[in-house]
């Protein structure tokens, strides 16, 4: 159980466009999923927090404008990378908590989305 | 605000030989310690958790994590090693007053036959 998709799991895009990476959890409803930015050799950096039905919280130095996360429905989160340059290149994790859970609840995340923006 | 700290980029045993993958944390209340495997292009799984009770905690793979609060230590050990063991590491905490999960710089296992 708590298995988390997240699509697609790898995309190259041009400068300027725009790319969407979904987040489902797949076997529960999830009120809150994180999406996170992985640099090579580096840890993850929490970009926001997504929340059902109300605007995510970004984290500090995270630009709004420039991922655009949509938490429409208990089972999908989207972030759009806006206008996307090569500097925005990464490896994009989300996960989700089971509502309800404590504290002590791990996180289950998505498989990842490697961007690659030329 | 609580981190974690994994001093070690890169740990390398033969396989067969127990393996220590070391964290430090850094949280105001009571822990929630975490460990994450991560294989190459893919997400985090989780391993195994401290939350109270036993200092010896057993997880998934044969893992197991010695919980130190003395030390503000939770490092992971396994007693002896497989090639398929090899991958990245992550510790992470949570604390009672946050949401989120903070993670550490990740540390990368390297098994060798």
């Amino acid at each position: 159980g708590a298995v988390v998709s997240q699509h697609p799991s790898w995309v190259i895009c041009k400068s300027g466009t725009s790319v969407k990476i979904e987040c489902r959890s797949l076997d529960f409803q999830a009120t809150t999923m994180f999406w996170y930015r992985q640099f090579p050799k580096q840890s993850l950096m929490l970009m926001a927090t997504s929340n059902e039905g109300s605007k995510a919280t970004y984290e500090q130095g995270v630009e709004k404008d420039k991922f655009l996360i949509n938490h429409a429905s208990l089972t999908l989160s989207t972030l759009t990378v806006t206008s996307a340059h090569p500097e925005d290149s990464s490896f994009y994790i989300c996960s989700a908590k089971i509502p309800g859970g404590s504290y002590n609840s791990p996180l289950h995340f998505g498989n990842g989305t490697r961007l690659t923006v030329t | 605000a609580q981190s974690v700290a994994q001093p070690e980029d890169q740990v390398n045993v033969a396989e067969g030989n127990p393996l220590t993958v070391k964290c430090t944390y850094s949280v105001s209340g009571n822990p929630y310690l975490f460990w994450y495997v991560q294989y190459p292009n893919r997400g985090l799984q989780f391993l195994l958790k401290y939350i109270t009770g036993d200092n010896l905690v057993k997880g998934s793979y044969g893992f197991e994590a010695e919980f130190n609060k003395s030390q503000t230590s939770f490092h992971l050990k396994k007693p002896s090693a497989l090639v398929s063991d090899s991958a990245l590491y992550f510790c992470a905490v949570r604390d009672m007053r946050d949401n989120d999960m903070r993670f550490g710089a990740g540390t990368r296992l390297t098994v060798k036959p």
